[in-house]
């Protein structure tokens, strides 16, 4: 079936470091990806989506391709604040899933270091 | 403003006793989804319900049941057959484009759930 695996956390790093957070699937089809944020104690807010292969999302300085090649979806930040502390969930739907049913990785933990 | 509400924040349950989690939304959306959240883990899909008066089971039904009467409520039942039911509950809902796709889910704050 469908899976996401996303690198394995916490990660660490100091305010203003460059951030890539691993994401990489298994799908049959054309599926949609996304990132998904979580701050603690909250529930999960959509960072950025992709539909198609070669798309990039993008918001708040965060970005990932849509890479069908590599069946990768990398998140990245140029310059990470200390406020992007969170834990990073990357996600798939199914190409064709008339559900709306989610896959999600098990999430990854950043932590910023002013 | 529009959004997911979940109450309560906190709930505390004896073993043996069923509990209800409520899940309100005014996003005027058709599909909503209950979702398990343990540490270390990933999110894990417990029931959905596409329409009013309709549901299906998710990847882990066993021990919660759901009902869908209105659309802008789906509440989840956690019943005494759920053997480990401590966890990080979430709702979530989303629409659906002109052509039908569903579009992306949008999530309610949680309810933390804590058997004693």
């Amino acid at each position: 079936g469908d899976s996401v695996t996303q690198m394995e956390g916490p990660v660490t790093l100091s305010e203003e470091a460059f951030l890539t957070i691993n994401c990489t699937y298994t799908a049959t089809g054309y599926p949609s990806l996304f990132w998904y944020v979580q701050y603690p104690g909250e529930g999960l807010q959509l960072l950025l989506k992709a539909t198609k292969a070669d798309d990039k999302g993008s918001n708040k300085g965060f970005e990932a391709t849509y890479r069908k090649e590599t069946t990768s979806f990398h998140l990245e930040k140029g310059s990470v604040q200390v406020s992007d502390s969170a834990v990073y969930f990357c996600a798939l739907r199914s190409g064709g899933s008339n559900t709306g049913k989610l896959i999600f990785g098990q999430g990854t933990t950043l932590q910023v270091k002013p | 403003d529009g959004g997911i509400t979940q109450s309560p924040k906190y709930l505390f349950r004896k073993e043996g006793q069923n509990v209800t989690l409520s899940c309100e939304q005014n996003l005027n959306h058709d599909a909503m989804y209950w979702y398990r959240q343990d540490p270390g883990q990933g999110l894990r899909l417990i029931y959905y319900s596409q329409i009013v008066n309709d549901f299906q089971k998710g990847d882990i039904a066993e021990g919660y049941s759901v009902s869908r009467e209105k659309k802008e409520s789906f509440p989840l039942t956690v019943t005494s057959a759920q053997k480990n039911p401590t966890a990080f509950y979430l709702c979530a809902s989303s629409a659906r484009t002109g052509t039908g796709t569903p579009n992306e889910q949008f999530f309610g704050p949680g309810t933390r759930l804590t058997v004693l």
